[in-house]
């Protein structure tokens, strides 16, 4: 079983409808889990933090927490043709330091 | 401005030769951290770093090696022995307990 996992995609969405991405992980004491937006041939751009149970915010983005079940997810609301990426899932396991690990994508592809 | 720097961006590397990605922070972070990303998946961890002076193997060290001698630097070499070395390399740092933040990468190819 792999560490954090994530379907690979692509997950195709309409213009304007909501994306909604899984990612389950192993290490039930893990603390910290974010959402990385790759581009194709760019680096990872942060674009999530989430620490403790529930939802949190940020524009069109919300992130969903269940430490309980061990997922943790991301919602894409409005999607938008720019929103077309890999999002990676990462997570801080206990008693990792600052090391993260990552799950092997989703590709998501926003259609107009 | 503020950043993690990379270069270069794309690097050939001929058979039976060592090549040096630069990394350079000026976040002044105390962590830095090698990735490799093959096509299609995921972030494998290759060195990390917590601190000048000391750093420590990830999951995929073999091949390669690491120098801190600078808090704002941490060069990965890639040595002759990593047979299959074409992938993009990514460099982060972080603070601690914060998330880490990636420079634009390098790209590395075989001639």
């Amino acid at each position: 079983q792999k560490e954090v996992e994530q379907n690979s995609g692509p997950l195709s969405v309409p213009e304007g409808a909501i994306a909604s991405l899984n990612c389950t992980y192993s290490d039930r004491g893990s603390q910290s889990f974010f959402w990385y937006r790759q581009y194709s041939g760019k680096s990872p751009e942060l674009i999530m933090s989430i620490y403790s149970n529930g939802d949190k915010e940020d524009g069109r983005f919300t992130a969903q927490l269940n430490k309980a079940s061990q997922y943790v997810s991301l919602l894409i609301r409005d999607s938008q043709p720019s929103d077309s990426a890999t999002y990676l899932c990462a997570v801080r396991p206990k008693a990792a330091g600052n090391k993260l690990t990552f799950g092997g994508g989703t590709r998501v592809l926003v259609k107009p | 401005d503020g950043g993690i720097t990379q270069s270069p961006k794309y690097l050939f590397r001929k058979e039976g030769q060592n090549v040096t990605l630069s990394c350079e922070q000026n976040l002044n972070h105390d962590a830095m951290y090698w990735y490799r990303q093959d096509p299609g998946q995921g972030l494998r961890l290759i060195y990390y770093s917590q601190i000048v002076n000391d750093f420590q193997k990830g999951d995929i060290a073999e091949g390669y090696s690491v120098s801190r001698e600078k808090k704002e630097s941490f060069p990965l070499t890639v040595t002759s022995a990593q047979k299959n070395p074409t992938a993009f390399y990514l460099c982060a740092s972080t603070l601690t307990g914060f998330p880490q933040h990636f420079g634009d990468g390098t790209r590395l190819s075989i001639l």
